[in-house]
């Protein structure tokens, strides 16, 4: 069956230092792959899109990489802020036009 | 841009009621959505429409009716609340599609007793 997994776990790292968050999928050939960020009480908002010819895509802190062999993409945040702590969920775009959402890592940075 | 706007924020009703929960956009998107979210459970499509008088069912549309007579409006009504339909429901737009950023509202918590 079709699968998307991210961190189970809510991550809790040292203000400063890169935070990696990793998305998992199977059974899936996605086009392409987006990164939101959700608040408490808010809406996702949209981080990165990588698509499937791209190895690696950059905004600012932010990295993301999609390895289709592995059918993996990590995210990963450099020189965290505590205002960077948050709910991030990883959405695959599948073959049939939808957007598949993972149930997000909570991430929690410490000053 | 007031973005994507959802009321209510909160919504508590009783079961076999009935209500709509209203969504707009002033981006003159194509592309509009409904999702819920559960705890534990990533973000599950109810209906989605490509433009003004075309609609379409989701992965979870049992239960919801969505029309789309304008861009900006796009309302989803509960026709007779289970207390299955407890959860968080997120309106969604884009300029065209799937294939696009995703703008999501602040969504409405919604209880069913």
């Amino acid at each position: 069956s079709q699968k998307i997994e991210q961190n189970s776990e809510a991550l809790n790292i040292q203000e400063g230092k890169t935070a990696t968050l990793t998305c998992n999928y199977t059974n899936y050939s996605p086009a392409y792959l987006q990164w939101y960020r959700q608040d408490p009480g808010r809406g996702p908002v949209f981080l990165l899109l990588i698509r499937e010819n791209e190895k690696e895509k950059r905004k600012e802190r932010l990295k993301v990489t999609f390895d289709t062999t592995l059918k993996q993409s990590l995210f990963h945040i450099t020189a965290s802020q505590p205002a960077d702590s948050a709910t991030y969920l990883c959405v695959l775009y599948n073959q049939g036009g939808k957007l598949i959402f993972g149930q997000g890592t909570e991430l929690s940075v410490k000053p | 841009n007031a973005g994507v706007t959802q009321t209510p924020k909160f919504q508590v009703l009783k079961t076999g009621q009935s209500m709509t929960l209203q969504c707009a956009q002033d981006m003159n998107h194509e592309y509009m959505s409904w999702y819920r979210q559960d705890p534990g459970m990533g973000l599950r499509l109810i209906h989605y429409s490509v433009g003004a008088g075309i609609t379409d069912q989701g992965e979870v549309p049992n239960g919801y009716n969505v029309s789309r007579s304008t861009t900006e409006d796009f309302p989803l009504r509960l026709l007779s609340a289970a207390p299955s339909q407890t959860s968080v429901y997120f309106c969604a737009s884009s300029k065209t599609g799937t294939d696009y950023e995703q703008y999501f509202g602040p969504g409405t918590r919604l209880t069913v007793t």
